[in-house]
């Protein structure tokens, strides 16, 4: 299947500080990324849609401001959490759509933010 | 508005039995759905998918069954294995558009 990198897998930061998350399509190309953040309960969020060369498209309540979203490539994409806080520190996920097996969407493996 | 509806938020199974997972969705334009497994502290993993035009998808010993008339899908897993306890995300998409997910539904294999 599909292969869907993140990194870092895990980061520590101090409040205030800024902190980036990659997403990259390891084997194929991704027009379309998504990015999800893991509340308890094991509830998925989508935050944001990022298309390859546009602006993301993001879900009602979230701060685009706040989690920035690049999408330079076909194959990566950039979460970018400006001024982390602690109720910042979650499990963030990203995922990647490709046309090969239909609508289907490959998932990264997750990054745990924790900010201090 | 939960489109997407896991209502059990976990389930306890015999090893060897099957175990059903049931959803239920409330956006009758939902063409395209899917199940994920997620392990703790990982991304979630594509398990199997249903396309709206048919009512059964079968993989190993998987198998998706769609009802559209009562907006219900179900998966099946028969026989239980101890690797298959995790959580397990029912989700729906209408095509092209976005993949909204339930709440996930915690299946624990007992020995």
């Amino acid at each position: 299947g599909a292969v869907v990198s993140q990194h870092p897998s895990w980061v520590i930061c101090k409040s205030g500080t800024s902190v980036k998350i990659e997403c990259r399509s390891l084997d194929f190309q991704a027009t379309t990324m998504f990015w999800y953040r893991q509340f308890p309960k094991q509830s998925l969020m989508l935050m944001a849609t990022s298309n390859e060369g546009s602006k993301a498209t993001y879900e009602q309540g979230v701060e685009k401001d706040k989690f920035l979203i690049n999408h330079a490539s076909l194959t990566l994409s950039t979460l970018t959490v400006t001024s982390a806080h602690p109720e910042d520190s979650s499990f963030y996920i990203c995922s990647a759509r490709t046309r090969q097996g239909g609508e289907t969407q490959y998932f990264g493996p997750g990054t745990r933010l924790l900010v201090l | 508005d939960q489109q997407v509806k896991q209502n059990s938020p976990s389930l306890s199974v015999q090893e060897g039995r099957i175990s059903i997972l049931n959803c239920d969705y409330t956006n009758s334009m939902f063409d395209y759905f899917l199940w994920y497994k997620k392990y703790p502290a990982e991304g979630p993993t594509f398990l199997i998918s249903i396309s709206s035009i048919k009512d059964k998808n079968e993989d190993g010993r998987f198998t998706v069954f769609l009802n559209k008339s009562a907006k219900h899908l179900s998966l099946h897993i028969v026989p239980s294995q101890p690797g298959d306890s995790a959580v397990y995300f029912c989700a729906a998409s209408v095509r092209d558009d976005k993949i909204i997910f339930g709440k996930g539904t915690r299946l624990h294999i007992l020995p």
